[in-house]
C-alpha cells in the first residue's frame, strides 16, 4: 500500500550499460518529480513533470531521460552510465491544489534506488 | 534560481536539549517552505512545513519560524530525543505559473542528540 514506489531498490551495474528506475505513485497526484542524493546527502531536483508534461529539466546530462507514460509514473532511464552517476535516486510526487491561488503541497518520496556504478 | 543555504551542516547536543537549524534563501518568490527529516538508509519524510504568508508555526516539540523581510527561516526542536537524530533538510518552493514548482533543497543538517 506504498504511497510512492520505486524498483529496483539496488541497482548495481558497470560502466556504459543502460539501465532504468520505474516509479509509480497511487496518492492521485499530477507532479512528479526525480532528485538525486549524492554521497554527501546533497539533493537535488532532476525532472518534473505535471500531468505528464516535462515541467522542469534542471542541468542533467541527456544521458539522462525521463519518461511518463501517465501521471501515475515517471520512469527513468540512463544510457551509457559512468562512475558518477553513483547516487541514490528518489522518485517524489506531489499535488497542486487551487484555493483562490495555487499551492503546492509537500512532496512525497520514495523509498529511493540506490544505483553503483562499477 | 532559488539558493538556498542550510547551516549548521552537524549539530550534536545532549538529550533534552534544543536544537535550532536555520535556512536563508535568495528568491522573495518563495512562497513554501517545507521541512524533512530523513533517518540513516530512508526517504525523507516531511515533518512540518510553513507558507509565506505565516510567521510561525508549531507542532508538539517542533516549531518553524520564516521571516520574509529577511528571507530566512529555522526549524526549532525542544526536549531533543535519540530518535530525532538524522539529517534534516529546509526547502523553499516558487511557483512560477501554471503547474512549474520547483522544490530546491538545503544541503541538510546532521542532528545527533546523545543520551
Amino acid at each position: 500500500d506504498t504511497a510512492v514506489s520505486q524498483t529496483p531498490k539496488y541497482l548495481v551495474t558497470q560502466m556504459g550499460n543502460d539501465k532504468s528506475i520505474k516509479c509509480e505513485q497511487n496518492l492521485g497526484h499530477d507532479t512528479m518529480y526525480w532528485y538525486k542524493q549524492d554521497s554527501k546527502k546533497f539533493l537535488k531536483i532532476m525532472f518534473s513533470y505535471n500531468n505528464k508534461e516535462l515541467i522542469i529539466n534542471e542541468t542533467v546530462p541527456n544521458r539522462f531521460s525521463p519518461k511518463s507514460p501517465d501521471k501515475a509514473h515517471l520512469n527513468l532511464h540512463i544510457n551509457s552510465l559512468e562512475l558518477g552517476d553513483s547516487a541514490v535516486y528518489f522518485c517524489a510526487s506531489s499535488q497542486t491544489l487551487y484555493r483562490g491561488r495555487t499551492l503546492n503541497t509537500e512532496a512525497f518520496f520514495g523509498q529511493g534506488t540506490r544505483l553503483t556504478v562499477v | 534560481g532559488e539558493n538556498v543555504e542550510q547551516h549548521p551542516s552537524t549539530l550534536s547536543v545532549q538529550e533534552g536539549d534544543s536544537a535550532v537549524i536555520k535556512c536563508t534563501y535568495s528568491d522573495s518568490a518563495s512562497n513554501y517552505f517545507p521541512w524533512y527529516k530523513q533517518e540513516l538508509g530512508k526517504r525523507p519524510q516531511l515533518i512540518i512545513d510553513i507558507r509565506s504568508n505565516v510567521g510561525e508555526k508549531k507542532d508538539q516539540r517542533i516549531a518553524v519560524t520564516l521571516n520574509k523581510t529577511a528571507k530566512h527561516f529555522s526549524l526549532h526542536i525542544t526536549e531533543t530525543q535519540p530518535e530525532d537524530s538524522a539529517v534534516y533538510f529546509c526547502a523553499a518552493s516558487i511557483h512560477s505559473g501554471g503547474s512549474n514548482y520547483k522544490l530546491t533543497f538545503g544541503k541538510g543538517t546532521l542532528l545527533t542528540v546523545n543520551p
